[in-house]
């Protein structure tokens, strides 16, 4: 059973392109999970999804970031117009389901970096 | 300050010494949950201990939790120079999302 998929790894983007970030959950797994690291930091809530549907984007900034995770396919989340201060780790985690004991597997990120 | 605030922020020990780090809350949780993070990797889960559970062990970690103070230590015993890692507590206080704190690097000498 593969675990939380992450592609890319890496990720270079000049300022005002637009930088998709995949996820692929574990298999049986249906919830999703998007955080962001900056460095030296703890990580930071962004989205949490569910199949085609957006269960908590509080986290999220409310300009240029968006997140899906369709019926086929992986989650993407995706940066619009990035700038210099999107430079961070984003790990994905999946659950196979949400509530009590909710434990999460963590992806293995993908850095962004914007020059 | 931030819910899951871990202390130290920096431990530097010797092989064969424990390492106990310690997570402060401010909330009520239903779980806390421990990770371990090797430099530019992903997080690795630890341990998770529920809101009702006084102490939780596996293998070389011991983890308790006190929610009257809300707080919570992680215990390594017999550290190896392998456990060098940061680690982060995160809590689940319901809604599903995860709050980590800041971290604890870890360093463990040969």
């Amino acid at each position: 059973n593969a675990g939380v998929m992450q592609n890319p790894r890496h990720l270079v983007r000049r300022r005002g392109q637009e930088a998709r970030l995949r996820c692929s959950p574990m298999k049986g797994h249906s919830h999703v999970y998007w955080y962001r690291q900056l460095p030296e930091e703890g990580l930071k809530f962004m989205v949490y999804l569910q199949k085609e549907n957006i269960i908590d984007e509080s986290g999220m900034p409310k300009e240029r970031f968006s997140a899906e995770f369709p019926k086929e396919g992986p989650s993407i989340l995706r940066i619009q117009q990035v700038v210099r201060g999107d430079s961070a780790a984003y790990f994905c985690a999946s659950s196979p389901l949400a509530g009590a004991d909710n434990e999460q597997f963590f992806g293995p990120g993908t850095r962004l970096t914007v020059l | 300050s931030q819910q899951g605030e871990e202390d130290p922020q920096a431990l530097s020990i010797q092989e064969g010494e424990n390492a106990t780090m310690n997570c402060s809350y401010k909330t009520s949780i239903n779980n806390l949950q421990w990770y371990r993070q090797n430099s530019g990797r992903g997080l690795v889960h630890l341990i998770l201990i529920r809101s009702n559970e006084r102490e939780k062990h596996s293998g070389r970690l011991r983890v308790t939790l006190d929610t009257s103070k809300k707080s919570s230590s992680l215990l390594i015993t017999a550290s190896r120079a392998a456990d060098t890692a940061s680690y982060f507590c995160a809590t689940d206080a319901g809604g599903s999302r995860l709050t980590f704190g800041e971290g604890t690097q870890l360093t463990v000498n040969p």
